[in-house]
């Protein structure tokens, strides 16, 4: 199994609604990533999962709420989001952290989940 | 701080002609990784080709090959005998490995369009 999975497919928000993206991967990686894309433009990271540890969140707005329940497992959480948050969230993982042995570096991306909030 | 950059916002190949892509790269850093990577309108990204900054040799994989030259930090990517499958939004990226924390760092992407 070489796949990243993300729930839902399409999600169509208010700004006042709580909503969660759902990302599963099961290729025993321990890193774990969200990046946001906006049309035509290239992914930005928003936030990394080193062994189910925040490692890195990129100056994202408290809106977001990323949550590691597992070493398979990342969700993102959204609350009070604003219309030009409207994105593909995409989920990424990878073999471990940065500083593991053997890594091959490559990141493995799901289909993404495509948000727009109203 | 690294950046990528491809100086093409878009390209267009014949099929079955062969089409290179630019991407050059800034870093202080010895080892990293680069990569291409492909993402059609179906919009899930797939990794084409994969460089370690510390092998000279070029990779290829099938119809992809790289002309990676580290001195001057560019990372090109070849695509012999183009396909209508071809047809995507291509992104040169770079990662750094080692350390406690790594991010990896897009371009801005090229649009390729294949025409039969």
């Amino acid at each position: 199994d070489t796949e990243v999975t993300q729930t839902p497919k399409h999600l169509v928000m208010g700004m006042t609604n709580k909503k969660s993206l759902k990302c599963e991967q099961h290729m025993g990686h321990r890193a774990m990533y969200w990046y946001k894309q906006k049309a035509k433009k290239p992914p930005e990271l928003m936030f990394v999962y080193s062994y189910e540890k925040l490692s890195i969140n990129e100056s994202v707005p408290s809106r977001f709420s990323p949550e590691c329940p597992n070493s398979s497992l990342l969700n993102l959480h959204l609350h009070a989001l604003q219309p030009e948050d409207s994105a593909l969230y995409l989920c990424a993982s990878s073999q471990g952290s940065y500083v593991a042995g053997g890594n091959t570096g490559e990141l493995f991306f799901g289909e993404g989940s495509r948000l727009t909030v109203l | 701080a690294q950046t990528v950059t491809q100086s093409q916002p878009e390209m267009s190949v014949q099929e079955a002609e062969t089409v290179t892509l630019s991407c050059t790269y800034d870093t202080s850093e010895s080892d990293y990784y680069l990569f291409w990577y492909k993402q059609p309108p179906s919009r899930q990204m797939i990794l084409v080709i994969r460089q370690e900054a510390y092998k000279q040799q070029n990779a290829t994989e099938n119809r992809f090959s790289v002309n990676f030259q580290k001195a001057a930090k560019s990372f090109s990517l070849k695509i012999s005998d183009s396909q209508l499958g071809d047809a995507a939004m291509y992104f040169c990226a770079y990662l750094v490995y080692g350390g406690s924390q790594g991010n990896l760092i897009f371009g801005k992407g090229t649009k390729l369009s294949v025409k039969p």
